[in-house]
């Protein structure tokens, strides 16, 4: 089975521009949720999806948003960048078959965002 | 914010011996999961223990986990160069009965060193 796989890999953006990342979680996977590391906060949730639904949200501004599309894909947007948004974003599959939650995650490689 | 504390911070042994790296949480859980990541690439899942466990083995790796005192810990056996990396606990916390929705709660993460 292929693994979950993000895109782009490596984006630099400037100040005030938005940004969207992707991310294809592993074949029958249907619960997607991201994750954002910096050297100083560590890892830290922004969001779960579930069948198109978010069912939950860490706590990060409205900047950070998120969609889930009919066949898992899921994408995260940031808009107006900032500098502190430099970071690696993850995103993690799980195959939640139930929507019970509480199974392994399995993480994509992650884009590395640079803001300048 | 994070969930816990891993320690130590840092660990450096010799290729051969055990490596032992703690983890405390707050909150109650449905699961607790070691993943490991190195130089800042994706998350690589180890093992998942479930809250009524106490114990799990996975080839080299033992995961304990005290509910009572809120604490797991990962031993690596006969270490190799190869283990070098970041190794993380993540919990999966228990909200209102139920799960978090694929929220994990990381630690700071544990940084082995493994000399050949």
């Amino acid at each position: 089975k292929a693994g979950v796989t993000q895109t782009p890999r490596y984006l630099i953006k400037t100040r005030g521009q938005q940004v969207t990342l992707s991310c294809s979680p592993i074949s029958g996977h249907r619960s997607v949720s991201w994750y954002q590391q910096t050297p100083g906060q560590g890892l830290q949730f922004l969001f779960e999806y579930f069948s198109e639904t978010q069912r939950n949200k860490g706590n990060f501004p409205g900047r950070f948003s998120g969609r889930q599309f009919s066949n898992s894909r899921s994408e995260m947007n940031v808009s107006t960048l900032e500098l502190g948004d430099s970071a690696l974003y993850l995103c993690a599959s799980s195959r939640d078959l139930a929507g019970a939650g509480a199974y392994e995650q399995y993480f994509g490689p992650g884009t590395r965002l640079t803001v300048t | 914010s994070q969930q816990g504390e891993e320690d130590p911070q840092a660990l450096s042994i010799q290729e051969g011996e055990n490596a032992t790296m703690n983890c405390s949480y707050k909150t109650s859980i449905n699961n607790l999961q070691w993943y490991r990541q190195n130089s800042g690439r994706g998350l690589v899942h180890l093992i998942l223990i479930r809250s009524n466990e106490r114990e799990k083995h996975s080839g080299r790796l033992r995961v304990t986990l005290d509910t009572s005192k809120k604490s797991s810990s990962l031993l690596i056996t006969a270490s190799r160069a190869a283990d070098t990396a970041s190794y993380f606990c993540a919990t999966d916390a228990l909200l209102g009965g139920g799960t978090s929705y694929g929220k994990l709660t990381f630690g700071q993460g544990t940084i082995l060193t493994v000399h050949p």
